[in-house]
């Protein structure tokens, strides 16, 4: 039972880089976020999906792009990365619709862009 | 600015209780959640609690929430070094709304 997993876990990037962190679960949850951890400001929510082929914006979205073409996998994109998308991130995945769902999370990826 | 908000620190001596504080701003919220961050590790869901309730208990924690102020709080009893971590509260509506969480140390 694999739950939520995200890869990479530790990444560097150079400015103007694009790179894509992967996200899979395998609970057939229809609801899956994005998150990102920063010292101070807890987790913020930068795009979420409700299943697949919807998407939305959270908190947060400038810089990244999502897509969530299974139920499985909810891929993170950053088109060109900059010094402030340093940060952990965080994927998290949920049922749907019902009130008192666990929010399952991976372990997180590391980001450094230098 | 966050809906969720917290104090980002509380320091306990082992086998006192510890009292974390959580106010929310969105009274729709139907369900309120805590949520053990340990380092180097995603988050953990550690108790919830339904918006009709105000108090749930689950051994050595306790949940308060008052409504009318939008206050939760977490209690947990004689604390352990085993409990230090970062403790979230959420909010729950369509999506999850974090605090920015509190660490909590436990010195022996």
């Amino acid at each position: 039972n694999a739950g939520v997993t995200q890869t990479p876990k530790f990444q560097v990037l150079k400015t103007g880089q694009s790179m894509t962190l992967q996200c899979a679960q395998d609970m057939n949850h229809e609801y899956m976020s994005w998150y990102r951890q920063d010292p101070g400001m807890g987790l913020r929510l930068i795009h979420y999906s409700v299943g697949a082929g919807i998407t939305d914006q959270g908190e947060v979205p400038n810089g990244y792009n999502v897509s969530r073409s299974t139920t499985e996998d909810f891929p993170l994109r950053l088109l060109s990365a900059a010094p402030s998308q340093t940060s952990v991130y965080f994927c998290a995945s949920r049922l749907f619709g019902v009130g008192d769902t666990e929010a399952f999370f991976g372990q997180g990826t590391r980001l450094t862009v230098v | 600015g966050e809906d969720v908000e917290q104090s980002l620190f509380l320091s306990v001596r082992e086998g006192d209780s510890s009292v974390i504080n959580c106010t929310y701003t969105d009274s729709s919220s139907t369900y309120l959640y805590w949520y053990k961050q340990e380092p180097g590790a995603g988050l953990q869901l550690l108790t919830y609690i339904f918006s009709n309730m105000d108090m749930k208990q689950d051994q050595r924690l306790t949940v308060l929430l008052n409504k009318k102020d939008k206050h939760l709080s977490l209690r947990i009893a004689d604390t352990q070094t085993g409990d230090s971590a970062i403790y979230f509260c959420a909010e729950s509506l369509n999506d999850m709304r974090f605090g920015a969480g509190t660490r909590l140390t436990v010195k022996p």
